[in-house]
């Protein structure tokens, strides 16, 4: 098993819909990530948790939130998807020593 | 705002040659500093981590930074298809997030 999991890895969703993105992690790690990528643009943080009850907006949280269930788990979710949130999304964990490890992303495409 | 900037490329190359991957960044304080490798579609992986001024060896790849010119680059010698990838530069300061350059793309032709 992967040790950081994203579900789903494909996700097809109309504007205006609620939309959640999990990741799990079996590192043990107590950083996690939500980064999207967007060609040329490479990789802008959207929300860091550091432990379960710290949450931090990256530089662009807007339209984003997040949720840290347990030390294993940070869900993003899209209250309202639009089209320009199309892009590839991102889980990394991290135990605070340097390097991230990576889930293997969620495509999303807001129709 | 800290910036990490990187030539989108495509950096084309034979089979065999030597790439050489630049990036610059904005934020002096900068202490750590990495090259991921992502294949098309896929998540990054980390190939390299330089933290001191001069080169670090790991097989292929070379990591070269000097802090007085804010620059990282990274050598590829004997470059082979496989290595054909976006390279990720990411630098980071002490208890400070991951910036990510915008990527490079190599292609390395048979």
């Amino acid at each position: 098993d992967a040790d950081v999991t994203q579900t789903p890895r494909n996700r097809i969703t109309k504007t205006g819909k609620r939309i959640m993105l999990e990741c799990s992690q079996t590192k043990g790690h107590d950083r996690m990530y939500w980064y999207r990528q967007d060609p040329g643009l490479g990789l802008r943080l959207i929300y860091y948790s550091f432990d379960v009850k710290d949450i931090n907006k990256g530089e662009i949280s807007d339209g984003y939130s997040v949720s840290r269930q347990a030390q294993a788990k940070f869900s993003l979710s899209l209250e309202s998807a639009i089209p320009n949130q199309t892009a590839l999304y991102f889980c990394a964990t991290s135990s605070g020593a340097p390097g991230y490890t990576f889930g293997s992303g969620t495509r999303l495409t807001v129709v | 705002q800290k910036e990490v900037e990187q030539n989108s490329g495509p950096l084309s190359v034979p089979e065999g040659a030597i790439a050489s991957l630049n990036c610059t960044y904005s934020d002096r304080v900068s202490q750590s500093f990495f090259w991921y490798r992502q294949y098309s579609g896929k998540s990054p992986e980390l190939i390299m981590s330089i933290y001191s001024n001069g080169d670090k060896e790991d097989g292929r790849f070379t990591a070269q930074l000097n802090k007085a010119s804010q620059y990282v680059s990274l050598l590829i010698r004997d470059s082979q298809p496989s290595d054909s990838a976006t390279y990720l530069c990411a630098v980071t300061g002490q208890g400070q997030n991951f910036v990510f350059g915008p990527g490079t793309r190599l292609s390395v032709l048979p």
